[in-house]
């Protein structure tokens, strides 16, 4: 079946500028997670929808990235006025419901921005 | 705090050369989820294990094999005889339980091992 999509998958942006990030979960997966993995780090995590629950943004380094998930399946990573920090691999990962025989979590190939 | 430590920056073997990838953690839960994740450069994350808190029975699955102990807070990852297709990023994660759900992964920095042949 299909896994996990992100779209763009680079994305090359100027220094202030906007920009969405895609990720399009697996079909009926009810967990949705954003990392972010700079250039030979390991990931961190940003943010985590469960269900129709409050989103658990603890990961979000600042107030110009925030994420949304419409419909309990697609979800879109925002990051206002770029910086060049802000540059790394964005990584999208879905799971399934269930309990602990569910708990993989599947990522996708990733968006690679750079921020000029 | 929970936290995940690979101390092992780059480790470089030749073919068919056992290795051992260290992965030591640190939570405060009794129940957590440690997983052991590949990302060959391709860069696409490939699962490859999860264990839970309560089962410390060692794990093989062909030439890989995993080593948890509790008393250490150590899941080591051994690839016997390894391969140049070997190569890659391995990253050790542990997640915590709490309010009938999973949480986010943490990562540790991963270890990059490159296999010559």
């Amino acid at each position: 079946g299909a896994g996990v999509s992100q779209s763009p998958s680079n994305k090359v942006t100027e220094k202030g500028k906007d920009v969405e990030l895609r990720c399009d979960p697996i079909s009926g997966h009810t967990a949705l997670y954003w990392y972010r993995q700079r250039l030979g780090q390991g990931l961190e995590f940003l943010i985590y929808f469960q269900g129709n629950s409050a989103p658990d943004k603890s990961g979000l380094p600042s107030d110009r990235f925030s994420a949304e998930r419409t419909g309990g399946s697609v979800s879109t990573l925002t990051i206002q006025r770029t910086q060049q920090e802000d540059s790394a691999v964005y990584l999208c990962a879905s799971r399934p419901p269930g309990g602990s025989s569910y708990n993989e979590q599947f990522f996708g190939p990733g968006t690679r921005l750079t921020v000029l | 705090a929970q936290k995940v430590t690979q101390a092992q920056t780059e480790i470089s073997v030749v073919e068919k050369e056992d290795v051992t990838l260290d992965c030591v953690y640190e939570t405060r839960d009794t129940t957590y989820y440690l997983f052991w994740y590949k990302q060959p450069p391709s860069g696409e994350l490939v699962f490859l294990i999860r264990r839970n808190s309560f089962d410390e029975q060692n794990e093989i699955s062909g030439r890989y094999s995993w080593n948890f102990q509790k008393s250490t807070s150590s899941f080591n990852f051994t690839i016997t005889a390894s391969q140049v297709v070997d190569s890659a990023v391995y990253f050790c994660a542990l997640s915590e339980w709490y309010g009938g759900s999973q949480g986010n992964l943490i990562f540790g920095k991963g270890t990059k091992l490159s296999v010559k042949p």
